[in-house]
């Protein structure tokens, strides 16, 4: 049973902090990992997807990727209220298919 | 836009009578996806087709079935909802080529079962 583990939070930080969201996975032949956004009571948003060891950058989103470690992290640097939601980590399984995380719950204060 | 749409967005049902959700894309991905979410769960996929293939997950109820007519279209069913079917059902599309497999969601339908 493949698995991909994220603390369910909530993760509280002020406006301007950095937020580490992390993320462990089961499956070592895992090639493919994704970060989506979560509002309550709206689907899933793709924001970051990582594929090689190390980091990669967009705008204030830093996906980090260590496979060795089988671990992914999300970085979100000067956070803003809007960005509180629930950030679900996401592992390419075979036939195309996502296993997701849980989630981890982001609440960002004023 | 290109896009993923879902109707309808909110449904309610009765107990016990079926139900069709539907799933239509402009982005003209041949992969297609159905997941089902409850609260403050992860979403859990249910089916999806690799072009015309069908891929049903094993712990899938026989409840829940899907049809995809065409490219652009695929549907699913509940053939007889209890009020444990009540959640979030997402659709979701990728396409073959693109790194990893990426997925877009479209915006969900809310099914609620009286």
């Amino acid at each position: 049973q493949k698995e991909v583990e994220q603390n369910s939070g909530p993760l509280s930080v002020p406006e301007g902090a950095i937020a580490s969201l992390n993320c462990t996975y089961s499956d070592r032949g895992s090639q493919s990992f994704f970060w989506y956004r979560q509002y309550s009571g709206k689907s899933p948003e793709l924001i970051m997807s990582i594929y090689s060891n190390g980091d990669k950058e967009d705008g204030r989103f830093t996906a980090q990727l260590n496979k060795a470690s089988q671990y992914v992290s999300l970085l979100i640097r000067d956070s803003q209220p809007s960005d509180s939601a629930t950030y679900l980590c996401a592992v390419m399984g075979g036939y195309s298919t996502l296993t997701f995380g849980k989630g981890t719950m982001l609440l960002v204060s004023p | 836009d290109a896009m993923v749409i879902q109707n309808p967005r909110y449904q309610v049902t009765q107990f016990g009578k079926p139900v069709t959700l539907s799933c239509s894309q402009t982005l003209n991905h041949n992969v297609m996806y159905w997941y089902q979410q409850k609260s403050s769960q992860a979403p859990k996929l249910l089916f999806h087709y690799y072009d015309k293939d069908f891929n049903n997950e094993a712990d899938t109820p026989d409840n829940f079935q899907s049809r995809r007519p065409n490219t652009s279209f695929c549907f699913l069913d509940i053939r007889s909802p209890g009020l444990g079917d009540a959640a979030m059902y997402l659709c979701a599309t990728s396409r073959e080529g693109i790194p990893g497999y990426e997925q877009y969601f479209g915006p969900g339908t809310r099914l609620t079962v009286t």
